[in-house]
Parts: C-alpha cells; sequence; structure tokens
C-alpha cells in the first residue's frame, strides 16, 4: 500500500505570511495527489486536484504543486479564514482506492 | 448541485453492526462518471477510506476493513449503505459519504461529501 507522510502536522503563522506544507509518497504516484481543507465540524472541502489544478470557486492563493513522490500545498498569503486542518489524499490510477496524509492544522499566530 | 445525506444510529453496542445509508440528491447516482465513497474520521484524529462503490455494484474496500465492511447499493433509491460488524471503541468516528470522480478506472478526487454522521460505539 502506499503510504503518504505529511509534514508538518501542525503550524502558526502570521496573516499575510506564505505557509507551505509538503506530502511525501512511499512511491512514485505520478501527479495522482489532491488537496483538502477541512474546518471545525465541517466536512472536508476539495482545493486542489491532480497536484495543481485548483478547484473552481477556490481563491488562487492556495496552490499545489510537485510530481512523483514529492508534493507541496501553498497558501500565498495567509487569511483568518484559512485556519482549518489541511490534508493531501492520493489515489491509485488503476483501481478505486484512496490514501490520505495525516494532516496539518493550521493556526495564526 | 449534488447533495449527499448519512443517515443511520448514533450509537451501536460493541461487537454488534454499524449500518449507514446515504442518500444522493440527483441522477447523477446512476451516471458512470463517479464512485460513492464512504470514509471515516475519529474524533481528533485524521481521515480513513472505507470502501467504494460503483453504480452497478462494484465494489472496493480498504485491505485494513475489509473483512468487516459491507457497502451495498440500491440504484431505485439513490442510496448507498455501509454495514461494518464486530464494532469495537475504536470504530467511533465521523462517518461521511462522498462523490468522488472517475478518470478511466480510477477514483480521483472527492469533489462533494455529506455533512457527516456521528457514529459512537458504547454499551
Amino acid at each position: 500500500d502506499i503510504q503518504m507522510t505529511q509534514s508538518p502536522s501542525s503550524l502558526s503563522a502570521s496573516v499575510g505570511d506564505r505557509v507551505t506544507i509538503t506530502c511525501q509518497a512511499s512511491q512514485d504516484i505520478t501527479n495522482n495527489l489532491n488537496w483538502y481543507q477541512q474546518k471545525p465540524g465541517k466536512a472536508p472541502k476539495l482545493l486542489i486536484y491532480d497536484a495543481s489544478n485548483l478547484q473552481p470557486g477556490v481563491p488562487s492563493r492556495f496552490s499545489g504543486g510537485g510530481s512523483g513522490t514529492d508534493f507541496t500545498f501553498t497558501i500565498t498569503s495567509l487569511q483568518p479564514e484559512d485556519i482549518a486542518t489541511y490534508y493531501c489524499q492520493q489515489y491509485d490510477s488503476v483501481l478505486p482506492s484512496l490514501t490520505f496524509g495525516g494532516g496539518t492544522k493550521v493556526e495564526i499566530k | 448541485q449534488v447533495q449527499l445525506q448519512e443517515s443511520g444510529p448514533g450509537l451501536v453496542k460493541p461487537s454488534e453492526t454499524l449500518s449507514l445509508t446515504c442518500t444522493v440528491s440527483d441522477g447523477s447516482f446512476s451516471s458512470n462518471s463517479y464512485y460513492w465513497n464512504w470514509i471515516r474520521q475519529p474524533p481528533g484524529k485524521g481521515l480513513e477510506w472505507i470502501g467504494t462503490i460503483y453504480y452497478s455494484g462494484s465494489t472496493y474496500y480498504s485491505p485494513s476493513l475489509k473483512s468487516r465492511v459491507t457497502i451495498s447499493v440500491d440504484t431505485s433509491k439513490k442510496q448507498f449503505s455501509l454495514k461494518l460488524s464486530s464494532v469495537t471503541a475504536a470504530d467511533t468516528a465521523v462517518y461521511y459519504c462522498a462523490r468522488s470522480v472517475v478518470v478511466v478506472l480510477a477514483s480521483t478526487r472527492l469533489n462533494h461529501w455529506g455533512q457527516g454522521t456521528l457514529v459512537t460505539v458504547s454499551s
């Protein structure tokens, strides 16, 4: 099974800061990687799909990159409403199985 | 915009079977463009994929839960269901149903989620 290692597990940053989260796959997953935002008490929301594609309606301050085994998720200018936990998720290119990273909790300093 | 709604008991006794249903609001349920998924999240912890079903009834389960999980579909009611047997306190979690986009055979991105339902396993 493919394992997803997400880091850091938590971070604290100031409004306006650039925030970067990384996700590492245990084997090459090409660009089969999505990013989600989850606010307390809510379901996750898709932000980025296929490593770098912005889901329609999602603000452009969110972006994703990478391929193979190493991926990044960036918030270019942190806003108060971005306080949430962010998860990466990989998908198998042949069979419908999914794996999530452990999550990164983002807080305001 | 499609909506998904989970329903079922909020409290299940240890060793019994957890049963949940997800109702889909629109005709996308019978489309070959989507898979239908169950995901869970223990309190204060991360997300765990449980399994996936296609409208035709084909199923795929997490290896760690495969021996206890059954997912089924009722296309006439636009519903899919989860059964998890022999539950313990470790199965206490918020259970989400979600729709994913099919690309070739892959279940790719989860672009619509239910609100989630908390199931507690306790005597």
